[in-house]
C-alpha cells in the first residue's frame, strides 16, 4: 500500500494563528489530494481538495499548496478559530484503474486552537 | 449530517464471534467504501463496491467480507474476531466510483472486542 506521510502529529496554535500541516506522497500516479476534517465522535468530512495541475487552491480560510516535483502538499488555515480544533487528514487517490477513488490517508494531525 | 447512515453505533462482542455492520449510502450514490480507523493504523481502506459489484480491495483481512445489495445498502461481516479488530469502522459513499467525486462518510460503528 502506497503511503502518505503527514506531519506534525499534533499542533497547538493561538486563535488567529496560521497552522500548517504537511503531507508527502510516494506514488506519482496519485492525482487527487483531498483534506478531511474530523471532529470527535464524527466521521471525516471533506474540507478541500486539489488536483496536481494547479499549485494552490483556496476555499475560505483554507488553502492547499501543492508541489508536484517535491511530491508534497500542505494545508494552511488562515485566522484559525477554536472551532477549527479537530483532527485533519490528508489523503490521496488515483482516478484511473482498479483502485480509483480509494483514499489513502495520512495518519492525521490533531489541531488545537487556543482562545 | 452526511446522509450516510450506519448501524449499530456501538458494538461490544467477544473474541471468536461474528458481527455484521450495516451501511446505507446517500440517496443516489452508487459507490460504497469501507474504512477502518484505529489508533495505530489510522484510517485504512478496506473494500469498495460499485452498484452491487466489488470494485477494489485494500487491507481487508480474509476473516472480513462485504457485499452491496440491490437496494445499494452494504454490509461488512467480521468473523473470528480478535482483540485487534477493535476499531471504528466507517462507511463512505459517492455518486460514482471516481476519484474526483467526494466521499461522504457515515458516523461510524465503534467495535469493541473483549
Amino acid at each position: 500500500q502506497q503511503q502518505v506521510k503527514q506531519s506534525p502529529q499534533s499542533l497547538i496554535v493561538q486563535k488567529g494563528g496560521i497552522p500548517i500541516i504537511n503531507c508527502a506522497y510516494e506514488n506519482t500516479a496519485f492525482d487527487y489530494f483531498p483534506w478531511y476534517q474530523q471532529f470527535p465522535g464524527k466521521g471525516p468530512a471533506l474540507l478541500i481538495a486539489i488536483r496536481p495541475d494547479v499549485s494552490e487552491k483556496k476555499e475560505g480560510r483554507f488553502t492547499i499548496s501543492f508541489n508536484k516535483s517535491a511530491k508534497q502538499f500542505s494545508l494552511h488555515i488562515m485566522d484559525s478559530q477554536p472551532g477549527d480544533s479537530a483532527t485533519y487528514f490528508c489523503a490521496a487517490s488515483i482516478s484511473q484503474g482498479g483502485s480509483q477513488g480509494n483514499l489513502i490517508f495520512g495518519k492525521g494531525t490533531k489541531l488545537s486552537v487556543k482562545p | 449530517d452526511s446522509g450516510v447512515t450506519q448501524t449499530p453505533k456501538h458494538l461490544i462482542t467477544a473474541t471468536g464471534q461474528r458481527v455484521t455492520l450495516r451501511c446505507s449510502p446517500r440517496s443516489g450514490d452508487l459507490s460504497v467504501y469501507w474504512y477502518q480507523q484505529s489508533l495505530d493504523q489510522g484510517l485504512q481502506f478496506l473494500i469498495q463496491y460499485y452498484n452491487g459489484e466489488e470494485r477494489a480491495k485494500g487491507n481487508i483481512l480474509e476473516r472480513f467480507s462485504a457485499q452491496q445489495f440491490p437496494d445499494l445498502h452494504s454490509e461488512l461481516n467480521l468473523s473470528s474476531l480478535e482483540l485487534g479488530d477493535s476499531a471504528l469502522y466507517f462507511c463512505a459513499s459517492s455518486v460514482v466510483a471516481d476519484s474526483y467525486n467526494e466521499q461522504f462518510f457515515g458516523p461510524g460503528t465503534r467495535l469493541t472486542v473483549l
